[in-house]
């Protein structure tokens, strides 16, 4: 299977954890993208990089989210001292660079913070 | 403030018939749109798009139309099949790369 890899797909931590993600993008893809969605609601827009650079960061990621792609390959979104209200489904996509080129999703991290 | 609106969360339609899914949008600066699909327990899967350019795209079963004056978009799925059952999702793009959704709408197709 050559989609976007996410891993683990579900997250249970109790409030003031730290926890981190893993997406894993399609190999060709040189844009990386992190969305947030919560019950009846779109995905929401984290942060993206192109490479190895942070390119944008929605005013959503608080200083407590920290997303890094060392390499240009894989990405990690670390949430320190998790809320209550940081449970949801944490999507990784990724894309080509080249003109508008449509987001392939991996399925998902599901964190529930008790 | 939503700027990419689905205002039907839910839409049932016969095997066969023609499934219309709505989409309106405030912000002009948009210009490319996305449909995309889901399954429970998924991601997000990419259906279709349009570029703010054209006012229709068809592939297969999917057309997307877009009237731009209006600031509206609409998915026909024709013939309608009973594997076309998820959330569908509207999306919406500025040139920063940024995708915009809407909230879905749940289309059942009954057999």
């Amino acid at each position: 299977d050559t989609g976007v890899s996410q891993d683990p797909r579900h997250k249970i931590t109790k409030r003031g954890q730290n926890v981190t993600f893993r997406c894993d993008p399609i190999s060709e893809h040189n844009r990386l993208y992190w969305y947030r969605q919560t019950l009846g609601q779109g995905p929401e827009f984290l942060t993206y990089f192109q490479n190895e650079a942070q390119l944008e960061k929605s005013r959503l990621l608080s200083d407590r989210f920290s997303a890094e792609r060392p390499k240009g390959s894989f990405s990690t979104l670390e949430i320190q001292r998790t809320e209550q209200g940081d449970s949801a489904m944490y999507l990784c996509a990724s894309s080509f660079s080249q003109g508008h080129s449509p987001l392939h999703f991996g399925n998902g991290t599901r964190l529930t913070v008790t | 403030d939503q700027q990419v609106k689905q205002n039907s969360p839910s839409l049932s339609v016969q095997e066969g018939r023609i499934s219309i899914l709505n989409c309106d949008y405030t912000n002009s600066m948009f210009d490319y749109f996305l449909w995309y699909k889901k399954y429970p327990a998924e991601g997000p899967t990419f259906l279709i798009s349009i570029s703010s350019i054209k006012d229709k795209n068809e592939d297969g079963r999917f057309t997307v139309f877009l009237n731009k004056s209006a600031k509206h978009l609409s998915l026909h799925i024709v013939p309608s099949q009973p594997g076309d059952s998820a959330v569908y999702f509207c999306a919406a793009l500025t040139g920063a790369n940024n995708l915009f959704f809407g909230t879905g709408t749940r289309l059942t197709v009954i057999p």
